[in-house]
């Protein structure tokens, strides 16, 4: 089983729809979630981060935690064409006493116009 | 704040040779982690560094190494390059403080492919 998984997709939504994408992962103990977006050829940029059940929202993002299902999941809310891109899901866990970080394969979006 | 640098930003190396990635974080981060991305792949964690000390290492054969330095600068050498080490090496930052802002910010990358 793999630490964190994610539909690899794509996942196609018409313009103005919301985008539901989500991530399940395999440490009970995990901590920190986070979801970066990664526009083709270029690197992560991070957009939100959960630490707490429930949900949180930033803008037209709201990133939701269920730690009990160990899931988390990023809705987009009136989709537009620039959101389409890679949604990479990251827990972070502890590792040898550490703290590292895992990511998913990430979600291919396409907002179609 | 400045982001994250890396440099080369571009690099074409032949099999068999060696390359040398260079990072600098955020300034005040501590943490220093490096992947490798490839299609199908996606991001695998190489290690991670941390006041000039390997914390975590995944699942990367010994080719492939590291160091930090004591301004939180790293690098990452790769040794007798392999055709299938053409990727894109990410360097991501953060403060790694224990607590709950520990967010990792990445670099621009450095792609790699070795003829």
């Amino acid at each position: 089983q793999k630490e964190v998984e994610q539909n690899s997709g794509p996942l196609s939504v018409p313009e103005g729809a919301i985008a539901s994408l989500n991530c399940t992962y395999s440490d009970r103990g995990s901590q920190s979630f986070f979801w970066y977006r990664q526009y083709s050829g270029k690197s992560p940029e991070l957009i939100m981060s959960i630490y707490s059940n429930g949900d949180k929202e930033d803008g037209r993002f709201t990133a939701q935690l269920n730690k009990a299902s160990q899931y988390v999941s990023l809705l987009i809310r009136d989709s537009q064409p620039s959101d389409s891109a890679t949604y990479l899901c990251a827990v972070m866990h502890n590792s040898g006493g550490y703290q590292k970080v895992t990511f998913g394969i990430g979600t291919k979006l396409q907002v179609i116009p | 704040k400045a982001g994250v640098t890396q440099t080369p930003r571009y690099l074409i190396k032949t099999r068999g040779q060696q390359v040398t990635l260079s990072c600098s974080p955020i300034s005040g981060h501590r943490s220093v982690s490096w992947y490798q991305q490839t299609p199908g792949q996606g991001l695998q964690f190489l290690f991670e560094y941390f006041s000039e000390t390997q914390r975590n290492k995944g699942n990367f054969p010994g080719r492939f190494s590291g160091r930090q330095f004591s301004n939180s600068r790293s690098e990452m050498n790769v040794s007798t390059l392999e055709l299938g080490d053409s990727a894109l090496y990410l360097c991501a930052s953060s403060p790694m403080t224990g607590g709950m802002n520990d967010e990792q910010f990445f670099g621009p990358g450095t792609r790699l492919t070795v003829l």
